[in-house]
């Protein structure tokens, strides 16, 4: 049971580039959702899915595309890289809407 | 929607002492209500939660009071140990249909000091 899993651990981007940023988990967890970590900030909420094809904007939506297609699977995209979502982006399961657990999270700088 | 303020930003305890960190929330609505540890490059990791129907739970040296009332919650650890120095954060959401994921505080760096 591996969990909530990310990737990659690590990316740079340029300005302008697109990228997807995996996450998967084998825990049959319905509820799935992605956040960001900036310093000072704390973890803010971007898109969340209560299900395979059902996806819902959070507090900061804007930039970021995501899709549900299966259970298990629920990647972020960002269509073209802006230097202010540099951040450390965490992906989260949960068996309903509270308990939710974390992946290992993605490291992003976009230059 | 929610909006979940969280004191202090940085604590610092002698290892032994007890500490303390608090976050109001604004939702009267919110019932779900976990704290968060995370270490450095690490992830958050769940320590304890409450639900809106208990005023209190505890988990060997970690506990924490929820007054629904003035909308506040707290993180109570005793006996600090070097291990406890993490960034902690408190979250709120209501938990049920038409929930719309955890609002977070914006953490508090805890040290314990030898």
């Amino acid at each position: 049971n591996a969990g909530v899993t990310q990737t990659p651990k690590f990316q740079v981007l340029k300005t302008g580039q697109s990228m997807t940023l995996q996450c998967a988990q084998d825990m049959n967890h319905e509820y799935m959702s992605w956040y960001r970590q900036d310093p000072g900030m704390g973890l803010r909420l971007i898109h969340y899915s209560v299900g395979a094809g059902i996806t819902d904007q959070g507090e900061v939506p804007n930039g970021y595309n995501v899709s549900r297609s299966t259970t298990e699977d629920f990647p972020l995209r960002l269509l073209s890289a802006a230097p202010s979502q540099t951040s450390v982006y965490f992906c989260a399961s949960s068996y309903s809407q509270d308990e939710q657990y974390f992946g290992p999270g993605t490291r992003l700088t976009v230059t | 929607g929610e909006n979940v303020e969280q004191h202090p930003s940085t604590l610092s305890v002698q290892e032994g002492d007890s500490a303390v960190i608090k976050c109001t929330y604004s939702d009267s609505a919110s019932n779900y209500f976990p704290w968060y540890k995370q270490e450095l490059g690490k992830r958050p990791q769940l320590i304890i939660d409450i639900r809106s129907n208990v005023g209190e739970k505890k988990d060997q040296r970690i506990a924490v009071t929820l007054n629904k009332t003035a909308k506040h919650f707290s993180l109570h650890i005793t006996e600090t140990q070097p291990e406890d120095s993490a960034v902690y954060f408190c979250a709120a959401t209501y938990s049920g249909g038409g929930a719309d994921g955890l609002t977070f505080g914006k953490g508090t760096h805890l040290i314990i000091q030898p």
